[in-house]
């Protein structure tokens, strides 16, 4: 199995410029998460899908932030548009489930290695 | 509001030495708490899970338990090696229909030889 996938890895824009970060859950994984880490703040939750809702958007910052999940494997985070205090690293996790009552490891969540967002 | 805090935000030790990495978090009403390694530039990497109803986890040198009612949770690992060294991170869900997990900062472990 190849993990959850994410691309680009790095990512250097301008300020204003429209950025779209993606991402590929592991096959058979069904919730999808958007965190967000800075030195300031730590990881922190923006979105999360299950079976291809979304279930809790608060954590998104502000309108200019907006996620998708067109199918049961991949999503999108746009920033439009972007700023520099968006500089952050994005990460991606799935699940096998979310909100289910499960046991063992099941709720486990795994990560993708993360963009890397400068916006200049 | 929930909110974990990890002690040590760093932490040395020589190789050999055993260690505890504490978490604590302030509402005890959790679902399950994850301990997680994250390496310079790259992403997380989930080492144990103990579900709200149990006390403890292992997984070869790594032990984690859980107190719900103190609202504290510990890593330990046993006979550190260099290969330790990374950020360790908690994270705690608070309820089964929400799954969005809550992490502390983390604690920075270097392991010297």
């Amino acid at each position: 199995d190849a993990g959850v996938i994410q691309s680009p890895r790095h990512e250097v824009t301008e300020m204003g410029q429209e950025v779209t970060l993606r991402c590929k859950l592991i096959s058979g994984h069904n919730s999808l998460f958007w965190y967000r880490q800075t030195m300031m703040r730590g990881l922190e939750l923006l979105i999360y899908f299950n079976n291809n809702v979304p279930i809790d958007d608060s954590g998104m910052p502000e309108d200019r932030f907006s996620a998708k999940m067109p199918n049961a494997s991949f999503s999108t985070l746009k920033i439009q548009p972007s700023e520099p205090r968006d500089s952050a690293v994005y990460f991606c996790a799935s699940s096998l489930a979310g909100g289910v009552r499960t046991s063992g490891r099941t709720d486990t969540q795994y990560f993708g290695p993360g963009t890397r967002l400068t916006v200049l | 509001k929930q909110e974990v805090t990890q002690i040590p935000a760093a932490l040395s030790v020589p190789e050999g030495e055993n260690l505890v990495l504490n978490c604590s978090f302030t509402d005890s009403a959790i679902y399950n708490l994850q301990w997680f390694r994250q390496d310079p530039g790259k992403g997380l990497t989930s080492l144990l899970l103990i579900q709200s109803s149990q006390r403890e986890q292992t997984s070869g040198r790594l032990n984690a338990s859980l107190d719900k009612s103190s609202g504290r949770s510990t890593l330990y690992i046993a006979a550190s090696q260099p290969g330790d060294s990374a950020t360790y991170l908690c994270a705690v869900i608070v309820s089964q229909a929400g799954t969005a997990l809550i992490f502390g900062k983390g604690t920075t472990l270097s392991v010297s030889s």
